[in-house]
């Protein structure tokens, strides 16, 4: 089965960037999706197709893929963008494939 | 936009079945899939299976088949999961969550609110 793993905490003061990591074997040849999920609620898609931005989502989200990682980054931190992150990947044996998810802490 | 509005909580014995619903408005429901997400305490993200909203065919996870039963009642715009045989460790918040039409490797850009299933004796 296919598997995305991503750390488990990421600490950012405010206003500095924080970088997400999902790895995964040749993740780079699929398409991540990468969600938030605050305390008690159900996640929010932030990124999707390895870059784009649903509407709503603000500019300081971004994404990028290659080879066996992918990487949330989100620019200029604010305290409201304390959450769960997790990526998502669809493959042909594992169908849709969560990341183990990672807490942003904001300091 | 749209809006996901599923069923509430539920408490069952081990071995019960439990149905969850999931009823959309502020879209053409058969114009989309529709997954299922579950999330046990503390845990990530678990995706169980998803139903074709036009024509109804389904495909579950190897990790449900057999025990996850995806219908849908175009006429109310409700989708259902259905998990059977259950046991503790199927206490978790279940998620509907709409896909994108015709890929497979779709994004969920629609989510409803969740409901939380509780398996104790």
């Amino acid at each position: 089965s296919y598997v995305l793993t991503q750390p488990p905490s990421v600490s950012v003061a405010p206003g500095k960037t924080a970088r997400i990591t999902c790895g995964g074997n040749n993740i780079g040849s699929k398409s991540v999706h990468w969600y938030q999920q605050k305390p008690g609620q159900a996640p929010v898609l932030v990124i999707y197709y390895d870059g784009a931005r649903p509407s709503g989502i603000p500019e300081r989200f971004s994404g990028s893929n290659s080879g066996n990682t992918a990487t949330l980054t989100i620019s200029r931190v604010e305290a409201g963008d304390e959450a769960d992150y997790y990526c998502q990947v669809w493959d042909s044996t594992s169908d849709h494939v969560f990341g183990t998810g990672t807490k942003v802490t904001v300091l | 936009q749209g809006q996901l509005v599923q069923s509430g909580a539920e408490v069952k014995k081990p071995g019960a079945s439990v149905k969850v619903s999931c009823k959309a408005s502020g879209y053409t429901f058969t114009h989309y899939p529709m997954h299922w997400v579950r999330q046990a305490p503390g845990q990530r993200l678990q995706w169980m299976g998803w139903i074709n909203g036009g024509n109804g065919n389904t495909k579950y996870s190897q990790k449900f088949q057999g025990r996850v039963t995806i219908t849908r009642d175009t006429s109310a715009s409700t989708a259902y999961m259905e998990l059977s045989s259950l046991r503790s460790e199927d206490t978790a918040v279940y998620y509907c969550a709409r896909g994108e039409p015709t890929v497979t490797n779709d994004a969920f850009d629609l989510w409803g609110q969740g409901t939380m299933v509780t398996v104790s004796s």
